[in-house]
């Protein structure tokens, strides 16, 4: 089973208006961390915002917040006022811990929401 | 901020020859560094994690004598590949864990085209 499953392979939204990006998780871990990357076609990964599972409030971080709901799995990104240049690719990731001998702490990466934001 | 350098940023090369790309930590010291590969329209996929004075762990189906990791200091990682074949061409992204903060950054990665 897919650990990220981001269902939304490409969206399309109006400028200025708000766009959310689904992610969905799987995870037997009671600690783990959610992000999210932004990646242009320059290649870069962005980083976006970050959720810890025992983070009671919502993360936001400028027009950024992410929507977590621990008993469904889910960790969506709300994007507001939705400008020309969010049009790239968004990964949702997540965060374990691993224990590979050195406690590496992998992401696991969905495959990803191709955002186009039209004019 | 903390930055991650990869160089080179592309590379061309023929079938059958190395390549080696490396992976710096500007202004942080990382015990682990992580090399992800990345084919067209798809996600990144994470092929090894290396620490620091030791033998790099690879993910299941990935040739740990084609790709040829090294870490050999807190500030870089190296990964070559070896007798590369079109197949290998991709986009290679490392990221490195900041031994204080735990936190991961990002290199910006490297273009791969064998021909």
């Amino acid at each position: 089973a897919q650990k990220i499953t981001q269902t939304q392979p490409g969206m399309f939204v109006q400028e200025k208006e708000a766009v959310t990006l689904d992610c969905t998780y799987d995870t037997s871990d009671q600690s783990y961390g959610l992000f999210w990357y932004k990646q242009p076609s320059s290649g870069e990964m962005i980083f976006l915002i970050y959720q810890g599972s025992y983070d009671e409030q919502n993360a936001t971080e400028g027009r950024y917040s992410l929507n977590f709901q621990k008993a469904r799995k889910s960790a969506n990104l709300v994007i507001s006022a939705s400008q020309l240049g969010d049009s790239a690719m968004y990964f949702c990731a997540m965060r374990e811990v691993a224990y590979s001998g050195a406690g590496s702490y992998q992401l696991t990466f969905g495959k990803g929401t191709k955002l186009s934001v039209i004019p | 901020g903390a930055v991650v350098s990869q160089h080179p940023s592309w590379v061309i090369c023929k079938s059958g020859t190395s390549v080696k790309i490396e992976c710096r930590s500007l202004d942080f010291q990382a015990t682990t560094m992580f090399w992800y590969r990345q084919f067209p329209k798809q996600s990144l996929m994470l092929m090894a994690t290396s620490n620091e004075g030791s033998k790099a762990t690879y993910e299941q189906g990935v040739e740990k004598d084609k790709f040829l990791i090294n870490h050999a200091s807190l500030t870089l990682s190296t990964l070559t590949v070896t007798s590369a074949h079109p197949e290998d061409s991709s986009f290679y992204i490392c990221s490195a864990r900041d031994r204080s903060s735990y936190e991961q950054y990002f290199g910006p990665g490297t273009r791969l085209t064998v021909t």
